[in-house]
């Protein structure tokens, strides 16, 4: 069965660069979550996007914007990258049933030196 | 305060063996979601079960079950003939509503021992 596509798998960026991360739902998706894991910690939320609406605003810096596309792809784009950015970044999708679940993505691992 | 309380840091299980990974929740909606995650050392979140709110069955898929007791609000996750595959960090989490985040607790690291 289809997943969730993240790419890159892992990037490298020195402090205050930018970076985009790619997320491709499971087809028929209609909702992507971004969530940032930080070492050690759970997985927290950032934001959501439905029918490519933002639904949804976690904490998230404003150095930090997304947006979901007519396809339904995801991109976060992060600004003036800071040490603590650092962090496992996941996108997931869910379809709007009854059940609401949320299928993960490998995870984009940001590394900020 | 704590949204999804998970009281085990660590837990170790003999192979083969049946493992309970404990959950408790807090929420004043009537209507959510409770998902267990496992995150194996190579970083994935692999989603394991689901039990919704509403839901009068006990969720099992396979060798996971989730014990749910919604009086008093907890989810946990039980593993029949754990494997050593099972080794990983074990998240519940809880969605409040439809179309909402999911809320994690701080994990349960499980090892299996041969």
């Amino acid at each position: 069965a289809a997943g969730v596509i993240q790419s890159p798998r892992h990037l490298i960026k020195e402090k205050r660069e930018t970076a985009t991360l790619k997320c491709y739902p499971i087809p028929r998706h209609d909702t992507v979550y971004w969530y940032q894991q930080g070492p050690g910690q759970d997985p927290q939320f950032l934001i959501s996007f439905y029918e490519k609406m933002q639904s949804d605003k976690g904490s998230i810096p404003d150095r930090f914007s997304a947006q979901q596309f007519s396809d339904y792809h995801s991109e976060l784009n992060m600004s003036s990258l800071e040490l603590g950015d650092s962090a496992l970044y996941f996108c997931a999708s869910s379809y709007r049933d009854s059940r609401y679940e949320q299928y993960f993505g490998p995870g984009t691992r940001l590394t900020v030196t | 305060a704590q949204k999804i309380t998970q009281t085990q840091p660590g837990m170790f299980v003999q192979e083969k063996e049946a493992v309970t990974l404990d959950c408790t929740y807090d929420t004043s909606d009537q209507s959510y979601g409770l998902f267990w995650y496992k995150q194996p050392s190579s970083g994935e979140m692999i989603f394991l079960i689901y039990q919704g709110s509403y839901d009068e069955q006990n969720a099992t898929e396979g060798r996971y079950s989730l014990n749910f007791q919604k009086a008093r609000k907890s989810a946990n996750l039980v593993i029949s003939a754990s494997q050593l595959g099972d080794s990983a960090m074990y998240f519940c989490a809880m969605r409040e509503g439809a179309l909402k985040k999911l809320i994690f607790g701080a994990g349960t690291r499980l090892a299996v021992h041969p």
